[in-house]
């Protein structure tokens, strides 16, 4: 399968611990994309790489969630301090800039905090 | 920043007939208008796209218009089955190529 792939597919934590997730996206391309998606809703932009430079973060971004993408390939974002408003599905996709730029959906990871 | 509006939030059809979504953006700078399909549980697909230097595009039962001076987009299903029904999503491409997500729309395909 070349497509963007996320690990783990589930997640359950209780609050306060700290998650990492991973996510690998097809392999010739340089943007990399976080989201957020809650039940019933869209999902929501949190950061973006191109290579390994984190170009942006949402503002809604906390300081408990941080990424990297250290090599330019896969992308790590972690969570530290879980609280029971983080449960969600966490979306990675992938792009290919200054082409079509469409992007490409992982499966996600689903977050639940006790 | 940018802000999409999706309308109607559920939409119900019967078996061969036409669905049509209709979705707003509010910064005049997007340029790139795709559309998502997702199926419970699933990731959201690529369906459609439409750039702002075009006005309409087609792939077979699906198709996309865009007004950029009324700044939106819709997607029009014709001839809908039942493997139709999911939840829509459009998007308004921003700075960087972020993507800025409608609520979604459940299509509901009776047979």
């Amino acid at each position: 399968d070349t497509g963007v792939s996320q690990d783990p597919r589930h997640k359950i934590t209780k609050r306060g611990q700290n998650v990492t997730f991973r996510c690998d996206p097809i392999s010739e391309h340089n943007r990399l994309y976080w989201y957020r998606q809650t039940l019933g809703q869209g999902p929501e932009f949190l950061t973006y790489f191109q290579n390994e430079a984190q170009l942006e973060k949402s503002r809604l971004l906390s300081d408990r969630f941080s990424a990297e993408r250290p090599k330019g390939s896969f992308s790590t974002l972690e969570i530290q301090r879980t609280e029971q408003g983080d449960s969600a599905m966490y979306l990675c996709a992938s792009s290919l800039a200054g082409t079509t730029d469409t992007q490409y959906f992982g499966p996600g990871t689903r977050l639940t905090v006790l | 920043g940018e802000n999409v509006e999706q309308h109607p939030s559920t939409l119900s059809v019967q078996e061969g007939d036409s669905a049509v979504i209709k979705c707003t953006y509010s910064d005049s700078a997007s340029n790139y208008f795709p559309w998502y399909k997702q199926e419970l549980g699933k990731r959201p697909q690529l369906i459609i796209d439409i750039r702002s230097n075009v006005g309409e595009k087609k792939d077979q039962r699906i198709a996309v218009t865009l007004n950029k001076t009324a700044k939106h987009f819709s997607l029009h299903i014709t001839e809908t089955q039942p493997e139709d029904s999911a939840v829509y999503f459009c998007a308004a491409a921003w700075v960087g190529g972020r993507l800025a997500f409608g609520k979604g729309n459940q299509v509901v395909v009776i047979p």
